[in-house]
Formats: structure tokens, C-alpha cells, sequence
């Protein structure tokens, strides 16, 4: 099955600088790419996702890149504000065969002043 | 909230306690997991129903654990005589299960103490 690691697993940036966070997938097959928002107590939240077929996308503040050949993908943060703390996840799926997203174990993101 | 929802928020039971959980999915979606989460992890996958069918059970899932989806709605996670090692975050998501929407929405979670 899928294996999806994450790096780093804490990241600490002062508020105006970018965030990287980095994910490797092991199946070639996995189509689909989401990130997630985990704030303290809180649910999940979808904030970006990407599919394979493109390389990069771009939402205000957030990307997402995917390198297909070397199953890697990362959620780039610019301007980080202190509302960007919180714990991100990387997933990855197979929407062809596979049901499941299999996630990262998360990466957590403090924004100091 | 027009959101996943779940019930209750929190769980304290005792070892061997039999405990039930409730999800309440976005009302269109078809399709309906169920995920354990413990602290420092992320979400691990348990099981994915596609309207009442269960499709899909991890092999996390013992079975001291059930789970039902009786009319395609709402889906409920039983587990039996709970142990410790079971506490952990149950997060509910659901998705519309068309072809090319693969999003996942989840709920806020049951949060299970076992003692």
C-alpha cells in the first residue's frame, strides 16, 4: 500500500517569512494530493490539493508542487502569519483503485512574532 | 453547520466498555470513512463505506470494532470491550464520490478516553 512520509516534523518561522513543508509517496499510481490544516481541537481542513496531471498550484498565500518523477510534493507558505500556526498534513490516494487517502505524520508550524 | 458532524465530542469510558459512536456526513455524500487519530499522528484509515455498502476495513480494524452505515446517511463505530490502546481521536469525513471530486470533508471528532 501507499506510504506517505513528511518532514520536518516541527518548523518554526518568524511571521513574514515562507514555510516549506516537504512529502515523498511510495506508489507511482497516487493521483491525488491534498494538504490539510489541523488546528488545536479542531477538524481537519482542506486548504490546497493538487492532481498529478499538474505541477504546481497556487492560492493566495499557499502552493503546492508535485515532482511526479521523484514522488515528491511540498506546500510552500509565504508571508506566514501567526494564524498559520497549526499542524499540516500531506496525503496521497490513488483515485483510480485506491479509496483511501494515506497521510503524512504531519508537520507542526509555529509562527513567532 | 451544514458540516460533518459527530457525537459525542467527548468519551470517558472504562476498560471494557462497550462504546458507540455517530457521524452525521455532508447530506449528498455517498461515500463515508472513519479514521483514528492519535496525538503527534496523522489520520489512519479504518473504513470507507459507498453509500451503505462497507467497501474497505484496515487491517487496524479488530474486530471488537463494527461499523455501520444502515441507510447510505449517517454511519455509526461501535467498539467492544475497549482497551486502553484505543484511545484515540475517531474523525468521521465524507466525500461526494464522483469522478474527479475526491475532497474530503471530516468531522471534529470524538475524542475517546478508555481508563
Amino acid at each position: 500500500g501507499e506510504n506517505v512520509e513528511q518532514h520536518p516534523s516541527t518548523l518554526s518561522v518568524q511571521e513574514g517569512d515562507s514555510a516549506v513543508i516537504k512529502c515523498t509517496y511510495s506508489d507511482s499510481a497516487s493521483n491525488y494530493f491534498p494538504w490539510y490544516k489541523q488546528e488545536l481541537g479542531k477538524r481537519p481542513q482542506l486548504i490546497i490539493d493538487i492532481r498529478s496531471n499538474v505541477g504546481e498550484k497556487k492560492d493566495q498565500r499557499i502552493a503546492v508542487t508535485l515532482n511526479k518523477t521523484a514522488k515528491h510534493f511540498s506546500l510552500h507558505i509565504t508571508e506566514t502569519q501567526p494564524e498559520d500556526s497549526a499542524v499540516y498534513f500531506c496525503a496521497a490516494r490513488n483515485t483510480g483503485t485506491a479509496s483511501k487517502l494515506t497521510f503524512g505524520t504531519g508537520t507542526r508550524l509555529q509562527v513567532t512574532l | 453547520d451544514t458540516g460533518v458532524s459527530q457525537d459525542p465530542r467527548h468519551k470517558i469510558t472504562k476498560r471494557g466498555q462497550n462504546v458507540t459512536f455517530r457521524c452525521d456526513p455532508i447530506s449528498e455524500h455517498n461515500r463515508l470513512y472513519w479514521y483514528r487519530q492519535t496525538l503527534g499522528q496523522g489520520p489512519e484509515f479504518l473504513t470507507y463505506f459507498q453509500n451503505e455498502a462497507q467497501l474497505e476495513k484496515s487491517r487496524l480494524l479488530s474486530d471488537r470494532f463494527s461499523a455501520e452505515r444502515p441507510k447510505g446517511s449517517f454511519s455509526t463505530l461501535e467498539i467492544q470491550r475497549t482497551e486502553q490502546g484505543d484511545s484515540a481521536m475517531y474523525l468521521c469525513a465524507s466525500s461526494l464520490g464522483d469522478r474527479g471530486t475526491e475532497k474530503l470533508f471530516f468531522g471534529s471528532g470524538t475524542q475517546l478516553s478508555v481508563l
